[in-house]
């Protein structure tokens, strides 16, 4: 079992606010980490793949970074709107292809 | 092009009865992954397939739970004598044939709900 650690488990935020939660992983036998959205009644959904230390994925107002050395990884959502309330999961995987999902951060947007 | 499809998407069992729960991938996609989410926790592996060959099924129960990715048709996970334990939802994803595998993105179906009575 790979320690996999996503906090917190749940924020709220308030609609046009900014925010951030972090995705923690064991910092040796790093291959690659993906972050997925979960929308409620939903499948999960893909948002970066990052397999570089340093890496930047920015896709619209979700952008996140890597720290492989430190073992973590952010996730920022800038001006939050209704439509990012989901459960973010990021999916850590070993050298040797293991797999272990985070137990997800809960994002609830208030209007 | 089809996303990946998962049938059926809601299934009731009885204890001692078995489950067949199956999932197409998406076109071209030759990898397939399963997914195991008990209540009130997050997604757990359970194996990955490829083409008529397990790769990694280290997140499987030792008993009463198979799959397979047949050379033709959809993946199938099997689960007998089920018993209220496994009342789950139970998600698929697949990606493309590439030298990542595990790197590539996943995409998911919609998953099945198993409910154990």
């Amino acid at each position: 079992i790979l320690n996999v650690e996503q906090s917190p488990q749940s924020l709220h935020v308030q609609e046009g606010d900014s925010t951030n939660f972090t995705c923690s992983f064991p910092s040796s036998n790093f291959y690659a980490l993906h972050w997925y959205r979960w929308e409620t009644a939903k499948s999960p959904e893909a948002l970066f793949v990052m397999t570089l230390n340093g890496d930047e994925k920015k896709k619209g107002r979700i952008s996140a970074t890597l720290n492989t050395k430190e073992g973590y990884s952010y996730l920022y959502i800038k001006g939050s709107q209704p439509e990012d309330s989901a459960t973010y999961l990021c999916a850590f995987i070993r050298g040797d292809y293991k797999l272990s999902f985070g137990a997800g951060t809960t994002v609830t947007v208030r209007a | 092009n089809a996303g990946v499809m998962q049938n059926p998407r809601h299934l009731v069992r009885r204890r001692g009865q078995e489950a067949r729960l199956r999932c197409s991938p998406m076109k071209g996609h030759s990898h397939v992954y399963w997914y195991r989410q008990l209540p009130e926790e997050g997604l757990k592996f359970m194996v990955y397939l490829q083409k008529e060959n397990i790769i990694d099924e280290s997140g499987m129960p030792k008993e009463r739970f198979s799959a397979e990715f047949p050379k033709e048709g959809p993946s199938i996970l099997r689960i007998q004598q089920v018993v209220r334990g496994d009342s789950a939802a139970y998600f698929c994803a697949s990606s493309p044939p590439s030298s990542g595998g595990r790197t590539d993105t996943q995409y998911f179906g919609p998953g099945t709900r198993l409910t154990v009575l």
